[in-house]
């Protein structure tokens, strides 16, 4: 079954303590997103990859770090996570669709608290 | 600056009737439109999309239509189901490019 998937699906930690959000996608897609959705601003990207070792920022990427050694994954690290990095996260990939269009599938979430 | 709003960010709707949900944007760049479907607790379904060459496109009982001058473009489901509850998002791209800028989400709510 084509996917995305992300571990873990629930996180409640503290201030400071590094923490990845894994990420597979089982797809052999070359394009990865990370997004945050937050009440009332909806999904924006963090970070994005266009193929192994190439990563680039999105829109709020302040906090996070990513990396992309193998085609398949694609983790986000907190290494110090705040109170305001407490949100759901989704992981992305992507294929070129007909005429352009850029479907994404989504994994599950990631529902982060950061006390 | 959002680039992509969604103004309602709830909308009620009896079973059989039609739903209609609202997106505007502000970047002319954009030249694809999609519209996402959320359930609780799983990531983002695509559901359905339009070229800016287009205006609309039908897929069974969704229909977007695109009003490139108003820079809107609109989700139609009908007849509307409870299944269809769910929580919309509105996206835009620009061709070529992996980015999606998402609209805040509209929670619809079909009434039995």
């Amino acid at each position: 079954e084509a996917q995305v998937t992300q571990n873990p699906r629930y996180l409640i930690t503290v201030t400071g303590k590094k923490l990845t959000v894994t990420c597979s996608q089982n797809m052999n897609h070359e394009y990865m997103s990370w997004y945050r959705q937050d009440p009332g601003l909806g999904l924006r990207q963090i970070y994005y990859s266009m193929n192994v070792e190439v990563t680039d920022k999105g829109d709020v990427p302040e906090g996070y770090k990513v990396s992309r050694k193998e085609k398949r994954n694609f983790p986000l690290i907190l290494e110090s996570p705040s109170p305001n990095q407490t949100s759901l996260y989704f992981c992305a990939s992507t294929r070129a669709g007909r005429g352009g269009y850029n479907e994404q599938f989504f994994g599950p979430g990631t529902r982060l608290t950061v006390l | 600056d959002q680039q992509v709003k969604q103004n309602s960010p709830s909308l009620s709707v009896q079973e059989g009737r039609i739903s209609i949900l609202n997106c505007d944007y502000t970047n002319s760049m954009f030249d694809y439109f999609l519209w996402y479907k959320k359930y609780p607790a799983e990531g983002p379904t695509f559901l359905i999309s339009i070229s800016s060459i287009k205006d609309k496109n039908e897929d069974g009982r969704f229909t977007v239509f695109l009003n490139k001058s108003a820079k809107h473009l609109s989700l139609h489901i009908v007849p509307s189901q409870p299944g269809d509850s769910a929580v919309y998002f509105c996206a835009a791209s620009v061709e070529g490019a992996q980015k999606l800028v998402f609209g805040q989400g509209t929670r619809l709510t079909i009434n039995p």
